[in-house]
């Protein structure tokens, strides 16, 4: 089952801030972070682990509500290559190699203007 | 170091035809994972590959299948293609975590986009 993510858009301009949300159904080991600009691969942003670990980029930070089954990115001083769109992908098992089966969320446009 | 590759870049099948799509996995990469990315969804995980073995797979029909090789380079096949296939299909490589540490990203390729006619 898809995550649900919020809000769909975000317009910004450059050095405002912005938060996206990402809800999940079900008990969460992780929640991953990638974003995607048009015509181009996810790329890796941010992992939150249950227990409070993180691992990702320095201008970007996150947090993850284990009992709510939520996490939330935040994007601070936002920069025009911060466009893209963001996609949460939250992971409920942990099994030794089987713990990248991420289902994605319908994903968040985010446009930052000069 | 090298990216993860996908090819070919675009594909045009007609509906009942069989498809392959090529990945290789980022250097020293061995678990190989498998999305598809309908227009203006988020990416839906296929099944993954670890250690030449299926270890994961998501809600897909049996006519998606796959390989891995020893050199981890991966294969997503899928049979009697119906015109909801069309899609991007991505990519991803990763080490895994019982071997890597903290290693948790996965390195995407460009994608193949498929076009079912």
């Amino acid at each position: 089952q898809q995550p649900v993510q919020s809000p769909q858009a975000v317009i910004l301009r450059e050095g405002e801030d912005a938060v996206i949300n990402c809800s999940s159904s079900k008990a969460l080991y992780s929640v991953h972070w990638y974003r995607q600009k048009h015509g181009e691969a996810p790329i890796f942003l941010m992992i939150l682990l249950k227990g409070g670990e993180q691992k990702g980029h320095d201008k970007i930070s996150a947090s993850f509500n284990e009992k709510k089954q939520q996490s939330s990115l935040y994007l601070t001083a936002s920069q025009l290559s911060y466009s893209g769109t963001y996609f949460c992908g939250p992971n409920k098992a942990y099994s030794g190699g089987s713990n990248y089966k991420l289902t994605f969320g319908k994903g968040t446009l985010l446009t930052v203007n000069p | 170091e090298t990216g993860v590759t996908q090819s070919p870049t675009h594909l045009i099948k007609t509906r009942g035809q069989q498809v392959t799509l090529r990945c290789s996995s980022q250097s020293g990469h061995n678990t190989v994972s498998w999305y598809q990315q309908a227009l203006g969804q988020g990416p839906q995980f296929i099944f993954q590959y670890y250690r030449e073995e299926e270890n994961g797979r998501g809600n897909f029909p049996p006519r998606f299948s796959g390989l891995q090789f020893p050199n981890y380079s991966s294969e997503l096949n899928v049979n009697a293609l119906e015109l909801d296939d069309s899609a991007l299909y991505l990519c991803a490589s990763s080490l895994n975590p019982w071997t890597s540490g903290f290693s948790y990203e996965q390195y995407f390729g460009p994608g193949t986009r498929l076009t079912v006619t």
